[in-house]
């Protein structure tokens, strides 16, 4: 079974420019969250999205971002624009829904840097 | 909000040797979890923990839920090389808004040879 995946790994971006990430949550999952990993931090919640409907967005920064899932399997999350203290890992994770709510399946993560 | 406090931030061990580390919050949660992350990847789920003083094992790993609710240790015994990774509690509260896991700062583990 593929696990959660994530695009880009990496990117490189200059302050004030927009940026884009990619997630695929695993086949059949529910629930998808983003998560932002500062360095030598633990992931926190940015947002988390019950099918198509985002149900916890209170962490997320929503001047500057966004997020999307709109038929219920993918998702992106969108920074316009990007700041220096954007830069951190985004993580992506799912969960099956209500019956698995315990166990979250992480993606690998994309590492942005913001020049 | 919630905070959860991890010790030690770092530890380095000789292979072979047991290690321990553990959380504590300011409030009490009603699921520990233990993941383990390592470089370029997202964590892992180790060890999960939904009932108050229960010890569960997962091969060389072993946690406890403390009695409290408000703690949790992890304890990997005879490290090996592979054992390196950065270790991370979790808790959850419960259902809903409260279900979203809230992390500890990680516990470095070297496991020199």
């Amino acid at each position: 079974e593929a696990g959660v995946v994530q695009s880009p790994r990496y990117k490189i971006i200059e302050k004030k420019q927009p940026v884009a990430f990619w997630c695929n949550p695993i086949s059949g999952h529910n629930t998808l969250y983003w998560y932002l990993q500062n360095l030598g931090q633990g992931p926190e919640l940015l947002i988390r999205y019950e099918n198509e409907e985002a149900v916890d967005d209170s962490q997320l920064p929503k001047d500057r971002f966004s997020a999307e899932r709109l038929k219920g399997v993918d998702s992106t999350l969108k920074i316009q624009p990007a700041e220096l203290g954007d830069s951190a890992v985004y993580l992506c994770a799912s969960s099956p829904g209500l019956a698995g709510e315990r166990e979250q399946f992480f993606g690998p993560g994309t590492r942005l840097t913001v020049l | 909000g919630q905070q959860l406090n991890q010790s030690p931030q770092s530890m380095f061990i000789q292979e072979g040797e047991d290690v321990s580390m553990n959380c504590t919050s300011s409030s009490i949660f009603n699921t520990w979890l233990w993941y383990k992350q390592d470089p370029g990847e997202g964590p892992v789920l180790l060890i999960a923990l939904y009932k108050a003083g229960e010890l569960t094992s997962n091969g060389r790993l072993t946690a406890q839920f403390g009695i409290t609710r408000k703690d949790s240790f992890l304890n990997i015994s005879a490290s090996i090389p592979s054992d390196v990774g950065i270790y991370f509690c979790a808790g959850q509260l419960g259902r809903g808004s409260a279900r979203q896991l809230t992390f500890g700062s990680g516990t470095q583990l070297t496991v020199l040879p």
